[in-house]
């Protein structure tokens, strides 16, 4: 168990509609990623987040979002969902800064859109 | 920006024997290189990193070397066991004092160990 917990585990919605993903970092981490899982694309970085503010951006579509809450924790909103958008979200979490930077992955949340 | 390959895609070893995953990346400025382990159905796992100023890492069967100059790192396994079949990543990422910027993925290596 990484300590990273992302909820819910497995989504299916339907095209055009909005969904949002929700990520607990380990306690004590103040950095959250968003990574998207595709068979064809691989992992890809979406945005981070440090301590509540946007610190890197990644391959992530105008049509997602995301924020980090003064309790740490992460939400992901993916709105106007296409077929294209089913894939594996994972969220990470990390201390942040450069002594401690491993970032540790939850198990992710299963995105089907139909 | 970043860009990294790897190879191969999949590899096919007896127990027993070495695997060695390879991986090169674009970006001269990147400065920690992590390696996952992903197994069905969980998400990554960091097995093991290695940073710019340091060229090899062991930790008991596991090992990683990187070559600034070529811009290539390797991940070694030795004595595989049955445990070891999984998915397996290297990323590259360009750290500084102040934070860091997300990891950039290489493609996946399939490791399958043969009983």
């Amino acid at each position: 168990d990484s300590g990273v917990t992302q909820t819910p585990k497995h989504l299916i919605t339907a095209t055009g509609q909005r969904v949002t993903l929700r990520c607990s970092p380990r306690s004590g981490d103040l950095s959250v990623y968003w990574y998207q899982q595709s068979l064809d694309q691989g992992l890809q970085f979406l945005i981070q987040y440090y301590n509540g503010e946007e610190r890197a951006k990644g391959n992530i579509l105008e049509r997602f979002s995301a924020q980090q809450f003064p309790d740490l924790h992460s939400e992901l909103n993916l709105s106007s969902l296409e077929l294209g958008d089913s894939a594996l979200y994972f969220c990470a979490s990390s201390v942040g800064g450069f002594l401690n930077t491993e970032a540790f992955f939850g198990q992710g949340t299963r995105l089907t859109v139909v | 920006g970043e860009n990294v390959e790897q190879h191969p895609s999949t590899l096919s070893v007896q127990e027993g024997d070495s695997a060695v995953i390879k991986c090169t990346y674009s970006d001269s400025a990147s400065n920690y290189f992590p390696w996952y382990k992903q197994e069905l159905g969980k998400g990554p796992q960091l097995i093991i990193d290695i940073r710019s100023n340091v060229g090899e890492k062991k930790d008991q069967r596991i090992a990683v070397t990187l070559n600034k100059t070529a811009k290539h790192f390797s991940l070694h396994i030795t004595e595989t066991q049955p445990e070891d079949s999984a998915v397996y990543f290297c990323a590259a990422a360009m750290y500084s004092g102040g934070g860091a910027d997300g990891l950039t993925f290489g493609k996946g290596t399939h490791l399958i160990i043969q009983p």
